[in-house]
């Protein structure tokens, strides 16, 4: 069976620091993997995804980067944290490529900006 | 880019009536429209979906039906049971902007007793 998991749980940081997210899936080789961001109280908003390892497609810019570095592995970065980027962040994959397939998703990364 | 317009920002129901959730969109090329479902503090499964060659699907006690013409799809909870409480958020996804899956707002349902 498949199994998704981010790290770390929930983070507090402060302005202009830095930040790493990451996800890990474990029982699926080469799995398409997305970065959502949901604001509090509000909609996902698609970032980042990925569709092999060392590629990865933005969607959206939120002063944010991600990489694969490995088939399993995908993280979400930025060297300077902005207020706005306080939020729910949400790994996913899918078995077929592109956003028309069912996406499995982690248990989240809970960040808050100060 | 495409837009998803998530008509109901809450539905309370009683136990065993049906609950629908309204959805639109602007991208004529979407064809793929799944729902997913966010319990409190918790991340999203999926629901159901269905692509835009058919109009209605079934899977158990919930049905889609997708109008292409209107541009409009919605999600029918029928049966409502207490776990059916939920954030339910509808999406669409269309190729041509780059395969990006848009989400709707999100409809809070909840189920009284």
């Amino acid at each position: 069976a498949q199994t998704i998991h981010q790290w770390p749980v929930a983070e507090i940081k402060a302005v202009g620091s830095p930040l790493s997210l990451g996800c890990t899936i474990k029982g699926k080789s080469s799995p398409n993997l997305y970065w959502y961001w949901q604001a509090t109280g509000g909609t996902l908003q698609q970032l980042f995804y990925s569709i092999t390892v060392g590629q990865v497609e933005s969607v959206v810019q939120l002063n944010l980067s991600a990489s694969r570095p490995k088939d399993d592995q995908f993280i979400l970065s930025t060297e300077k944290l902005l207020l706005s980027h306080s939020g729910f962040y949400l790994c996913a994959w899918s078995l077929d490529w592109g956003g028309s397939a069912e996406q499995f998703f982690g248990p989240g990364t809970r960040l808050t900006v100060l | 880019g495409e837009k998803v317009e998530q008509h109901e920002s809450t539905l309370s129901v009683r136990e065993g009536d049906s609950a629908v959730i309204n959805c639109t969109y602007t991208d004529t090329a979407s064809s793929y429209f799944p729902w997913y479902k966010q319990e409190a503090g918790k991340s999203l499964h999926f629901v159901i979906d269905i692509r835009s060659n058919v109009d209605r699907k079934q899977s158990q006690r919930l049905i889609v039906l997708l109008d292409k013409k209107a541009k409009r799809f919605s999600l029918h909870i029928t049966a409502t049971q207490p776990e059916d409480s939920a954030i339910y958020f509808c999406a669409a996804y269309t190729n041509s902007a780059g395969n990006k899956l848009t989400f709707g707002i999100g409809t809070r349902v909840l189920v009284r007793p």
